[in-house]
């Protein structure tokens, strides 16, 4: 009954290789986010849906491809994984803007 | 940049005694949020105050908002060792949506 949740929990992988991850909320909620917080525990967003539109797309590399198949699922394909991708992807939703947001516990990528 | 500082960036306290937290921004704000984050997991929304509020209360939490400094903070009274975690502050901006900016965050020690 996990109301954020994301797979897998720990990634490590080589540069050069391409990863999703994934992301489901039960919360029933309009939006979901794609945040990444470095070493240095600074978080910052990445994307935004709204419905299954895209709505915020921040300066990330064309490698980084969000998708979403429906409201309750954001999943992030990472493509060419470079070792500055090593970092923590919190996936989170909200129910509207203006609301909180429920993030996820977090998938900690470290690349090789 | 838009994104807000905390301050202190650790405080190292008593179980017992008050622990304030200090947030600035740079521009205006619909909303401004703290969230908690324990040590390997995610943020936990823990208040949200509008624009238009000053003062908002929530359990041992008291946030209070400066809309003319620009500035917020977070009183946690009667500490307790299960406070020990990072706190955030994070503002949602006009016209942003509902993007976040989150702050540089303060990590608070509650020791017994």
């Amino acid at each position: 009954d996990t109301a954020v949740s994301q797979t897998p929990k720990y990634l490590v992988t080589q540069m050069g290789n391409d990863k999703s991850i994934k992301c489901e909320q039960n919360l029933g909620h309009d939006t979901m986010y794609w945040y990444k917080q470095d070493s240095k525990k600074f978080l910052k967003i990445m994307f935004s849906y709204n419905n299954k539109e895209l709505i915020i797309n921040e300066t990330v590399p064309n490698r980084f491809s969000p998708k979403s198949p429906d409201k309750a699922h954001l999943n992030l394909h990472i493509n060419s994984l470079e070792l500055g991708d090593s970092a923590v992807y919190f996936c989170a939703s909200s129910r509207d803007y203006g609301r909180s947001q429920y993030f996820g516990p977090g998938t900690r990528l470290t690349v090789t | 940049s838009q994104q807000g500082e905390e301050d202190p960036q650790a405080l190292s306290i008593q179980e017992g005694e008050n622990a304030t937290m200090n947030c600035s921004y740079k521009t205006s704000i619909n909303n401004l949020q703290w969230y908690r984050q324990n040590s390997g997991r995610g943020l936990v929304h823990l208040i949200l105050i509008r624009s238009n509020e000053r003062e908002k209360h929530s359990g041992r939490l008291r946030v209070t908002l400066d809309t003319s400094k620009k500035s917020s903070s977070l009183l946690i009274t009667a500490s307790r060792a299960a406070d020990t975690a990072s706190y955030f502050c994070a503002t949602g901006f006009t016209g942003g949506g509902n993007k976040l900016t989150f702050g540089t965050g303060t990590q608070l020690k509650v020791e017994l």
